[in-house]
């Protein structure tokens, strides 16, 4: 039960692109198409945006898509806007009804 | 509007017990699974424990087993989360939130803080 390995820290300026890596193993990103992500603003509940690695959630914005490859999967923004900065998760399932969070990645717009 | 409202947080000494409340409203919730995640001071996401629909099953991270059980009164709406032996690593905020037919975790409540010292 690790947590999946994100970078501390992805930056980019307005109508950039940035893409998050999250990096796990064979038993749980590679085995399972289960991976989420989530953002989360300062003082605030995280909100999901993507699900089953690359689903958008409802009405959000198609600036925001998601892709696996391996262990690893990736999140990325493009259109890059100054109300993307905030920390982002990865989540994915591990087998047994068990589920493991990304490090985090806080972004921020330059 | 569907939401979920948590209550119970508290200061607690290590080694002692508190039980943490999730009133859900405005979903039917014997249908879904619920989800307990915390955040420390500072850090990142860990997922907790979750529960089935129906409450016959429980899964929880190997930091809390033991320790921790998870419930829930579909009749009264509402998940629960009692931690006994609580140690001063277990003080984030705590989280609960729905699992949604989307594999993921797609409402949250807006968390209640747990300090051990």
């Amino acid at each position: 039960q690790s947590a999946l390995t994100q970078p501390a820290s992805v930056s980019g300026s307005p109508g950039q692109s940035i893409t998050i890596s999250c990096t796990g193993t064979s038993s749980d990103v590679g085995a399972y198409n289960l991976v989420s992500w989530y953002q989360q603003h300062p003082g605030k509940a995280p909100r999901l945006l993507i699900y089953e690695v690359s689903k958008r959630h409802s009405r959000l914005s198609s600036r925001f898509s998601g892709s696996k490859s391996g262990n690893t999967a990736s999140l990325t923004i493009s259109g890059l806007q100054a109300e993307d900065e905030a920390h982002y998760y990865c989540c994915s399932y591990a087998g047994s009804q068990i589920y493991v969070f990304g490090t985090g990645t806080e972004v921020t717009v330059l | 509007e569907v939401q979920l409202v948590e209550s119970g947080g508290g200061l607690v000494q290590p080694g002692e017990s508190l039980r943490l409340s999730c009133e859900v409203f405005e979903f039917t919730f014997n249908l879904y699974w619920m989800t307990w995640v915390r955040q420390a001071p500072g850090k990142g996401l860990e997922w907790v424990a979750s529960i089935n629909n129906d409450g016959s099953a429980e899964y929880f991270v190997d930091a809390v087993k033991g320790r921790f059980t998870v419930s829930r009164d579909n009749a009264k709406n509402s998940l629960y989360l009692q931690m006994n032996s609580l140690k001063v690593e277990d003080t984030a905020v705590y989280f609960c939130a729905r699992f949604g037919v989307t594999n993921g975790l797609d409402v949250w409540g807006q968390g209640t803080t747990l300090t051990v010292s």
